[in-house]
């Protein structure tokens, strides 16, 4: 277990619907990453988010948003889904604003998104 | 660009074969070095990392990689592969310091099976 929970770990909805998932890092961590993972095109880095700020982007839709609570926990909005949205969605925590050295990130075991 | 090529999509073992997975990246100055391993239906688990001294880094589950500046490589490897190690496995570097981005980029995986 990484400490990293997301929730739900699976959703099945209709296209032109919005959902959200949510995460919880490891007690103590500041920073949330969110990456998406399809088949043709790997783990994908969405957006990171720093003790509630945004931090980086990557290759995040603008029909996709994201925020940071107070109390860490981050969302990932998701909306006007299409088909092409149907991936595993991973959240990933870690107590710095970056990767490496003697910091890794932990990823919780993912929500795996269908859009029908 | 920062990059990270796995050249195997998916490799084939005998049990108690040994393993080498490859993994080359493309780098500004030198990165932070990860691989992870994914289980079916499992998040990400951190496997081993590399960001400075000792070239061979040693990780969990008798997995072991070699760090080599001159190839940009980063290749894992085990002298005995057990059923247990079926699963797709992923390379990732992560920012250099002083760098403003946080997050790691991941390699598109390699998928291993184990042959009985």
């Amino acid at each position: 277990d990484s400490g990293v929970t997301q929730t739900p770990k699976h959703l099945i909805t209709a296209t032109g619907q919005r959902v959200t998932l949510r995460c919880s890092p490891r007690s103590g961590d500041l920073s949330v990453y969110w990456y998406q993972q399809s088949l043709d095109q790997g783990l994908q880095f969405l957006i990171h988010y720093y003790n509630g700020e945004e931090r980086a982007k990557g290759n995040i839709l603008e029909r996709f948003s994201a925020q940071q609570f107070p109390d860490l926990h981050s969302e990932l909005n998701l909306s006007s889904l299409e088909l092409g949205d149907s991936a595993l969605y991973f959240c990933a925590s870690s107590p710095t604003p970056r990767v490496g050295g003697d910091t890794e990130a932990f990823f919780g075991q993912g929500t795996r998104l269908t859009v029908v | 660009a920062q990059s990270v090529t796995q050249p195997d999509i998916h490799i084939t073992v005998s049990e108690g074969a040994s393993l080498e997975l490859r993994c080359n990246y493309s780098y500004g100055a030198t990165p932070y070095l990860f691989w992870y391993v994914q289980s079916p239906g499992q998040g990400l688990q951190l496997l081993l990392k590399y960001f400075s001294g000792d070239t061979l880094v040693q990780g969990i589950k008798g997995f072991e990689a070699e760090f080599k500046r001159s190839q940009s490589s980063f290749n894992l490897r085990k002298p005995s592969v057990h059923w247990s190690d079926a699963a797709e496995y992923f390379c990732a570097v992560g920012p250099y310091y002083g760098g403003s981005q946080g997050n790691l980029i991941f390699g598109k995986g390699t998928k291993l099976s184990v042959k009985p």
